[in-house]
């Protein structure tokens, strides 16, 4: 079956510093994967997705990932965090198949400490 | 441009009582989708639909109904409120090219 694992479940970094966020996906064929961003008591927005081609995507707010199909990743990225970026952060795995459903990860929440 | 619109944005139950959500969506997108959103857990699907008319069950189905009547809109029933099912609900949309979906705002629903 189709999972997904953000190992971090809290990461706190300071205003200025680097992130990455971790995301580990099982799916037995080639993965569509995206990153989805909710700020506090708001719906989910796309970060960013990767289809096919380039494994290394950009996205919107100044994120990045990059897809590691032999380590079975996609972790997001971002070189200076900004406390607007404080936010639970998802990464899911589209399922191509009847009803094209998106499995989840349990999110990641992101502390920006100034 | 609306997108994905749910109604109501909150509404406390008591147990037992039943209610529908309403998703509407003006994208014209075939599949549409019923999540909800516990803290740890993510989100679980609870019902989908790929057309007008079609309805299948997610990973969490039981205590939940849904309805694909129109092609821009998807409902949500409950007929017997359980604590249990206190959450937040999410309806998304996407169509068959791709699995990128659009989702709504959210309702917060607490069963007492």
């Amino acid at each position: 079956a189709q999972s997904v694992t953000q190992p971090d479940i809290h990461i706190t970094v300071s205003e200025g510093a680097s992130l990455e966020l971790r995301c580990n996906y099982s799916y037995g064929a080639t993965p569509y994967l995206f990153w989805y961003v909710q700020s506090p008591g708001q719906g989910l927005q796309l970060l960013l997705k990767y289809f096919s081609g380039d494994t290394l995507v950009q996205g919107i707010k100044g994120f990045e990932a990059e897809f590691k199909r032999s380590q079975s990743s996609f972790n997001l990225r971002k070189p200076s965090v900004h406390w607007s970026d404080a936010a639970e952060y998802f990464c899911a795995v589209g399922v191509r198949e009847y009803g094209n459903k998106l499995v989840f990860g349990a999110g990641t929440i992101l502390r920006v400490k100034s | 441009n609306a997108g994905v619109t749910q109604t109501p944005k909150f509404r406390v139950l008591k147990t037992g009582q039943s209610m529908t959500l309403l998703c509407a969506q003006d994208m014209n997108h075939e599949y549409m989708y019923w999540y909800r959103q516990d803290p740890g857990m993510g989100l679980r699907l609870i019902h989908y639909s790929v057309g007008e008319g079609t309805t299948a069950k997610g990973e969490v189905p039981d205590g939940y109904n849904v309805s694909r009547l129109k092609k821009q809109n998807f409902l949500l029933g409950l007929e017997s409120a359980a604590p249990s099912q206190t959450s937040v609900y999410f309806c998304a949309s996407s169509s068959p090219s791709n699995t990128e979906a659009f989702f709504g705002q959210g309702t917060r629903l607490t069963v007492v």
